[in-house]
Order: structure tokens, then C-alpha cells, then sequence
């Protein structure tokens, strides 16, 4: 049974850098016809997906959000990581790492979720 | 990009009776080669991550009760809960994955009456 799990800072200032990295356990991150995505909600909001890489490493992002997200996977440490740069307020929110099974955005498996807050 | 409406935003339903949860996709999200949607469906309990119901919009994942059902094509979805439990209180949501970017509904709140 494969587990998700987010790591990173709770807390960045506004125009910094957010960086949040998914541990894959129960499963190898390289192996298999997955997508790896993050999504984030705002509090009492609804769901946004911010983009994707796949076991090849090609990766697809929001277009809204395109122009400061970076996503990558390190397969040695079976993990993938988040950048999102020059955060506002409107950034706040649990961000969620989840699996998309066979080729396709079907998540099947998420992270618990972690809070991050955009204050100075 | 595909916006996702849900309807209604909220529901009431008794314990024991149906509940109904629409999603209409603002374009066909019904794939002409496979002759599949795809649609998802998902459950929120509060301080926890969605749980998958239903993709391909009507094929149950492993675990999920019978009670839960998905139905529609193109652009018109229905999630049925056939007998409303006490533990179904969650937010529903649709999802997307014809296009990218990837989109869901803004969600129906359940609730017990």
C-alpha cells in the first residue's frame, strides 16, 4: 500500500520561494505508469490542481500558476518536490501530494496534506 | 480550460434515504477513441485528503460501499448515494482529467437532515 507524505516550511514570507517536497513509501517513485501531483485548498475552499510529472519525468502545470511552479522528482530519495516562487497571501493553503494511476489523473492516493501560510 | 459546476452546493438528506449530486462539465469530457469520461468523483471528511469514489465516472474503486454510484456521459454526471449513512457527511467532489489543466467542482456539502 503505497503512502504519501508532505514535508517542508509552514510558514514563508510573501515574494519568497515555497518549497515542499512528497516521500513516496510502499513503492518505488520510478517504477510503474504513474502521475505525481500536487493540489492545494485554500481553507473552507474548494480543490486546485497545480501540475504533474510522470515516472519519465515529463511534467505538465497549471497555466495559472505555470509561470512559478517547478516540479521534480529525485528517484534515489523516491521522492518529488514543489517550488512555487514570488507567493503572495493568496498562496495559503494545505497543499496535497497525490498519485495518478495508469497513465492517467485518477488520484488514487493522497499525502494527509500540509498547512502553508504566506505572511510576513 | 473545462469548468466544473456542481449542483447543489449544499444537501440535507435523511438517514436511510437518496442522495443525488450533479456535475456538468462545460465541455464533453467523453473521449471518442476509448469511449470513456473522464470524470472522477471524490469524498472530503473535515482535516483529511479526498478519497477516490468513482472513475472513469461509473466504476467504483476497491473498498467504496455499493451505495455509491456514478452515472452520466459528455457533459451531465449524477453521484448517487442509494441509502444515506451517517459516515457519508463529507464534501463531493468532481474531477476533470479529459484536459489539462486538470479542474474539479466546487463542491456539494452533505449533510443529514
Amino acid at each position: 500500500q503505497v503512502q504519501l507524505q508532505e514535508s517542508g516550511p509552514g510558514l514563508v514570507k510573501p515574494s519568497q520561494t515555497l518549497s515542499l517536497t512528497c516521500t513516496v513509501s510502499g513503492g518505488s517513485i520510478s517504477s510503474g505508469n504513474y502521475y505525481w501531483s500536487w493540489i492545494r485548498q485554500p481553507a473552507g475552499k474548494g480543490l486546485e490542481w497545480i501540475g504533474r510529472i510522470s515516472t519519465s519525468g515529463s511534467t505538465n502545470y497549471n497555466p495559472s500558476l505555470k509561470s512559478r511552479v517547478t516540479i521534480s522528482v529525485d528517484t534515489s530519495k523516491n521522492h518529488f518536490s514543489l517550488t512555487l516562487s514570488s507567493v503572495t497571501a493568496a498562496d495559503t493553503a494545505v497543499y496535497y501530494c497525490a498519485r495518478g494511476i495508469n497513465g492517467y489523473s485518477i488520484f488514487d492516493s493522497w499525502g494527509q496534506g500540509t498547512l502553508v501560510t504566506v505572511s510576513s | 480550460d473545462i469548468v466544473m459546476t456542481q449542483s447543489p452546493d449544499s444537501l440535507a438528506v435523511s438517514l436511510g434515504e437518496r442522495a443525488t449530486i450533479n456535475c456538468k462539465s462545460s465541455q464533453s469530457v467523453l473521449y471518442s477513441s476509448d469511449k470513456k469520461n473522464y470524470l472522477n468523483w471524490y469524498q472530503q471528511k473535515p482535516g483529511q485528503p479526498p478519497k477516490l469514489l468513482i472513475y472513469w465516472a461509473s466504476t467504483r474503486e476497491s473498498g467504496v460501499p455499493d451505495r455509491f454510484s456514478g452515472s452520466g456521459s459528455g457533459t451531465d454526471f449524477t453521484l448517487t448515494i442509494s441509502s444515506l449513512q451517517a459516515e457519508d457527511v463529507a464534501v463531493y467532489y468532481c474531477q476533470q482529467y479529459y484536459s489539462s489543466p486538470i479542474t474539479f467542482g466546487q463542491g456539494t456539502r452533505l449533510e443529514i437532515k
